[in-house]
């Protein structure tokens, strides 16, 4: 089983839709979660950190569900700028972390 | 506040030429990071560093050379590059979370090197 594993998509949504993407990571030991977001040929970029109650940033809902070792991102709303690969990453262990390759989402008119 | 910052951000080297890619945080963050990303796949670790005059190895450390003499800076070596080294570049930091562990990471721009 793959470390941090994702669904590559692309993920084709029109404005307005809400899209859900999820993660699931093989090592139960991790502590630390958070989605990235990537734009085309840029760094990646935090966009929040997940906490085992779940948090909300805005139109952004993370949930952690440590018994089954995935996390959720909901995007409620969708706009255009959301276009990008989002990135789940987890503690690989006590100094690093492990990125997921990415779920593309594309958001159109 | 600049965060991470990595120079050059284009080169083109040539087989078997050797460069250094510099990367800077002005975070005091201790953990830094490089990392290459080939078009279309994910982020692959290459060094490490928990502090100054510690380095690790990644997934992918064959072909390069890291030293951390300071807090601030964490340069990665190419040597006798190869065309498989064509890739992005990113260097990254992060602090640490109340019992030491790794927090956030915080990338700079990115190197595009390619290698003819």
């Amino acid at each position: 089983r793959k470390e941090v594993e994702q669904d590559p998509g692309p993920f084709n949504v029109p404005e307005g839709a809400t899209v859900a993407f999820n993660c699931t990571y093989s090592n139960s030991a991790s502590q630390s979660f958070f989605w990235y977001r990537q734009d085309c040929r840029k760094e990646p970029k935090l966009l929040m950190s997940v906490y085992s109650s779940g948090n909300e940033d805005g139109r952004f809902t993370a949930q952690l569900n440590r018994a089954s070792q995935y996390i959720s991102l909901l995007i409620r709303d969708s706009k255009l700028s959301d276009s990008a690969t989002y990135l789940c990453v987890v503690n690989g262990g006590y100094s690093t972390l492990t990125f997921g390759k990415g779920t593309m989402l594309l958001v159109s008119p | 506040n600049a965060g991470v910052t990595q120079t050059p951000k284009f080169r083109i080297l040539k087989i078997g030429q050797s460069m250094t890619l510099q990367c800077t945080q002005d975070m005091n963050h201790n953990y830094m990071y490089w990392y290459r990303q080939d078009p279309g796949m994910g982020l692959k670790l290459i060094y490490y560093s928990v502090g100054a005059g510690i380095t690790d190895k990644g997934e992918v450390p064959n072909g390069y050379n890291v030293s951390r003499s300071t807090t601030e800076d964490f340069p990665l070596r190419l040597e006798l590059a190869a065309p498989s080294q064509t890739s992005v570049y990113f260097c990254a930091s992060s602090g640490a979370g109340l019992a030491g562990e790794i927090d956030t990471q915080y990338f700079g721009p990115g190197t595009r090197l390619t290698v003819l």
